[in-house]
């Protein structure tokens, strides 16, 4: 049971290059979200899904496509990499049974630099 | 709207107790949680509280929710080196079905040796 892993570990673009972003959960979560971490600003919520083939806008979704063709997988695109999103991604997925207690079990990060 | 509040930094000694401060706004929240993140890894949940407990106690670990200030602390007993992390407050409220969780800023521990 390898929890939630991502893929890559480190990432290195320039400007106006696309990458995308793994993030794979082995343990049928219904609910899986990216966010970026940046110093100070804690956590930031890109895009969400709450089931395989839907996603949602979170609080800083400028700049980022989602896809959820899997229910064990989220991608997160950036088209056209910009200095601003130099940050640390992590992904995380969380069940829906407990009720309304939403333990989210988070990815080990990517650290992706913009030059 | 949410926001959750935490000062950036705190430093202890080892063996004193720590004690996180976190305020939030949504009076709607669900839960409360602090995580725990350690360098160069992702969050993992320290521990949980429903919003109609005042207190939750897990071995050296203390949560105090104060529903009138919108205040949610994390006590920990006998602070060890191993508790050097960033710990972050959430709270979660139902949006149109959805469990919303919104994190708070991080507050780094270092624990002195």
């Amino acid at each position: 049971n390898a929890g939630v892993t991502q893929t890559p570990k480190f990432r290195v673009l320039k400007t106006g290059q696309s990458m995308t972003l793994l993030c794979a959960q082995d343990m049928n979560h219904e609910y899986m979200y990216w966010y970026r971490q940046d110093p100070g600003m804690g956590l930031r919520l890109i895009h969400y899904s709450v089931g395989e083939g839907t996603t949602a806008k979170g609080e800083v979704p400028d700049g980022y496509n989602v896809s959820r063709l899997k229910k064990q997988n989220f991608l997160l695109g950036l088209e056209s990499a910009a200095p601003s999103q130099t940050s640390v991604y992590f992904c995380a997925s969380s069940s829906t049974s407990g009720g309304a207690l939403r333990e989210q079990y988070f990815g080990p990060g990517t650290r992706l630099t913009v030059t | 709207g949410e926001d959750v509040e935490q000062s950036l930094f705190l430093s202890v000694r080892e063996g004193d107790s720590s004690v996180i401060n976190c305020t939030y706004t949504d009076s709607s929240s669900t839960y409360l949680y602090w995580y725990k993140q350690e360098p160069g890894a992702g969050l993992q949940l320290l521990t949980y509280i429903f919003s109609n407990m005042d207190m939750k106690q897990d071995q050296r670990l203390t949560v105090l929710l104060n529903k009138k200030d919108k205040h949610l602390s994390l006590r920990i007993a006998d602070t060890q080196t191993g508790d050097s992390a960033i710990y972050f407050c959430a709270e979660s409220m139902d949006s149109g079905g959805y469990q919303k969780v919104t994190f708070g800023t991080g507050t780094k521990l270092q624990v002195i040796p």
